[in-house]
């Protein structure tokens, strides 16, 4: 049982490049999120789904898009990556409230 | 709107000794959940506790307990005669709307040999 899994783990890029997180995960969760995780601030939810076909806004949404054509995954795009967004990615997938986080992805944007 | 406060930035505390983390929230369901999560410095998160807001018993889990109390909108966390292994990074999160999760800022825990 693999959980939730994210790729890549590292991730260097330029200014204005773009780019998908994965995130996928075998427990038939309805809900998934993603948040970034930055020095001070905690953690903050950018997007999250209750299920396929449904996809709704966090806390800090701009720049990021999501889609949930499938229970199991929920890739994060950034369509042109800035320097703001350099951080720390967590994919996390649940039920009832009680959520199950990925072992993270950390984005450098030059 | 939902909210969590963690007004401790950063707790140091010499082995042994008891340790409390604060967290008050702030939401205007009458149906919410609480959790506690925990991130050691390897990075993962790791969850610890969840209560609804119809259950106000405190909770006990070898040394660690937690003091729900909704007349104050706490939900605080206390480690008894603390381990350095419990040195990390401790977040509470709330939930109102079905499993939209805020966080707070989160407590560092420096546990001190």
């Amino acid at each position: 049982n693999a959980g939730v899994t994210q790729t890549p783990k590292f991730q260097v890029l330029k200014t204005g490049q773009s780019m998908t997180l994965q995130c996928a995960q075998d427990m038939n969760h309805e809900y998934m999120s993603w948040y970034r995780q930055d020095p001070g601030m905690g953690l903050r939810l950018i997007h999250y789904s209750v299920g396929a076909g449904i996809t709704d806004q966090g806390e800090v949404p701009n720049g990021y898009n999501v889609s949930r054509s499938t229970t199991e995954d929920f890739p994060l795009r950034l369509l042109s990556a800035a320097p703001s967004q350099t951080s720390v990615y967590f994919c996390a997938s649940g039920q009832w409230g009680t959520q199950y986080f990925g072992p993270g992805t950390r984005l450098t944007v030059l | 709107a939902q909210k969590v406060t963690q007004a401790q930035t950063e707790i140091s505390v010499v082995e042994k000794e008891d340790v409390t983390l604060d967290c008050v929230y702030e939401t205007r369901d009458t149906t919410y959940y609480l959790f506690w999560y925990k991130q050691p410095p390897s990075g993962e998160l790791v969850f610890l506790i969840r209560r609804n807001s119809f259950d106000e018993q405190n909770e006990i889990s070898g040394r660690y307990s937690w003091n729900f109390q909704k007349s104050t909108s706490s939900f605080n966390f206390t480690i008894t005669a603390s381990q350095v292994v419990d040195s990390a990074v401790y977040f509470c999160a709330l939930s109102e709307a079905r499993d939209k999760i805020i966080f707070g800022k989160g407590t560092r825990l420096h546990i001190l040999p």
